[in-house]
């Protein structure tokens, strides 16, 4: 069964830092990855998708990586600011559709 | 822009009722999702859609059911609402198999008394 961890569950640091949130799930054979924001009491927003094949997608600020071989996907969020305050999810997409969700890293950046 | 619309943002109903939760998208998906989000426990798929009248139960499908009768439109239904299925309820659609990402809608907050 596919189990998706995130590390640290909360994440505190200053505005302008470069920070980087884990992700990492046990079963390699997955379709894809996305990371998602939500904010209290919001649904989520999808903030990229990385396919099996790629590496890496970037957009703006954020640049996520996967590396399927060790089960590992990291969000990179540069100069970061208050504005990015919110909790990031990280999901794996099984059997074509259906996700597996990790509890999520709450994110606040302090000004 | 995709825009995945809940009809509540918070509901609260009695125990025993029967609820309907309603969810409507506008970019001609085929795929649509009902989760649950729970303190300590995350995301958990209910159930899902690939096609209209077509439904496959999720990782907790127990207590609920769902229907599709048009594409843009998956209702979850709890037959008979117990306490333990507070929670907030989040409903998502997308398109492809599955190398598309998924649309969230704002979710509704359903509270059982």
């Amino acid at each position: 069964k596919q189990e998706v961890t995130q590390i640290p569950a909360a994440l505190s640091v200053p505005e302008g830092e470069n920070l980087v949130l884990n992700c990492s799930f046990t079963d390699s054979a997955i379709y894809n990855l996305q990371w998602f924001r939500q904010d209290p009491g919001k649904g989520l927003t999808s903030l990229l998708l990385i396919q099996s094949s790629q590496r890496e997608q970037t957009s703006g600020r954020l640049n996520a990586s996967l590396d399927k071989s060790s089960g590992r996907s990291t969000l990179y969020i540069a100069a970061s600011q208050p504005g990015d305050s919110a909790t990031y999810l990280c999901a794996v997409t099984r059997g074509g559709r259906q996700l597996t969700f990790g509890s999520g890293t709450q994110l606040t950046v302090l000004p | 822009d995709v825009k995945v619309t809940q009809s509540s943002r918070y509901l609260v109903k009695r125990t025993g009722e029967k609820v309907f939760l309603e969810c409507v998208q506008d970019m001609d998906h085929e795929n649509m999702f009902w989760y649950r989000q729970d303190p300590g426990l995350g995301l958990r798929l209910i159930y899902f859609s690939y096609d209209v009248k077509m439904k496959e139960k999720g990782d907790i499908p127990e207590g609920y059911s769902v229907s599709r009768e048009k594409k843009e439109r998956f209702s979850l239904i709890l037959e008979s609402a117990s306490t333990n299925q507070t929670s907030m309820y989040l409903c998502a659609s997308s398109t492809g198999g599955g190398n598309q990402p998924q649309h969230f809608g704002d979710g509704t907050r359903l509270s059982i008394l």
